[in-house]
């Protein structure tokens, strides 16, 4: 069974870092892309970032640019979003997600129950 | 960036109602389009990935159908379990995009 468990949201105050992480499991984790969305409270859906099967590349949305970096470490099946420069826009519940392809964007099948990051003083 | 527009942004149906939701992209995507469901509290379920194909495990009810810029997704015969809000996401470009949602409300 697949499993997408995220952690590490906290409330913090603008200006200030945090990183999300999420521990993955039931499927061979080196073999897709990995994503972050996140979901404002009583708002849609914003796609985050994008990383690779190996790390080599990545993708930010550009509300996020310059201010995020997607890692992850295959080596622990695991995700990460280092998050910096924190504005209050940035809260939100933010999910980790498997994508089907190694490199490209695709579909979400599998969808973590997300860690809630508020950005307040 | 592309934008994806659903309208309506909300709906009132029946139990056995068809029910069709729209999702139109600012340019050409292909058929790089999916479909999800979010209940209140819960992480979103893909239900229909390039444009049109079913999600192992999704009742038949459920379709799609587009290409390019206009896409739809229809409930032949809403369920009960059926009233949810449903997000489009393209995925033919960086940054992929999700739709602002369409709220499926029981009348």
């Amino acid at each position: 069974e697949v499993q997408l468990v995220e952690s590490g949201g906290v409330v913090v105050q603008p200006g200030g870092s945090l990183r999300l992480s999420c521990a993955a499991s039931g499927f061979t984790f080196d073999d897709y892309a990995m994503h972050w969305v996140r979901q404002a409270p009583g708002k849609g859906l914003e796609w985050v970032s994008l990383i690779s099967w190996d790390g080599g590349s990545t993708y930010y949305a550009d509300s996020v640019k310059g201010r995020f970096t997607i890692s992850r470490d295959n080596s622990k099946n695991s995700l990460y979003l280092q998050m910096n420069s924190l504005r209050a826009e940035d809260t939100a519940l933010y999910y980790c997600a498997k994508g089907r392809d190694p490199v490209a964007g695709t579909e979400l099948d599998y969808w973590g129950q997300g860690t809630l990051v508020t950005v307040s003083s | 960036a592309i934008q994806l527009t659903q309208s309506p942004s909300s709906l009132s149906a029946s139990v056995g109602d068809r029910v069709t939701i729209t999702c139109r992209a600012s340019q050409g995507i292909s058929s790089a389009l999916a479909w999800y469901q979010q209940k209140p509290g819960k992480a979103p379920k893909l239900l229909i990935y390039d444009a049109s194909s079913l999600e192992s495990g999704v009742p038949s009810r459920f379709s799609g159908s587009g290409s390019g810029t206009d896409f739809t997704l229809t409930i032949s015969s809403l369920q009960p379990e059926d009233f949810a809000t449903y997000y489009c996401q393209q995925f033919n470009s960086y940054p992929q995009t999700f739709g602002q949602g369409t709220k499926l409300e029981i009348k």
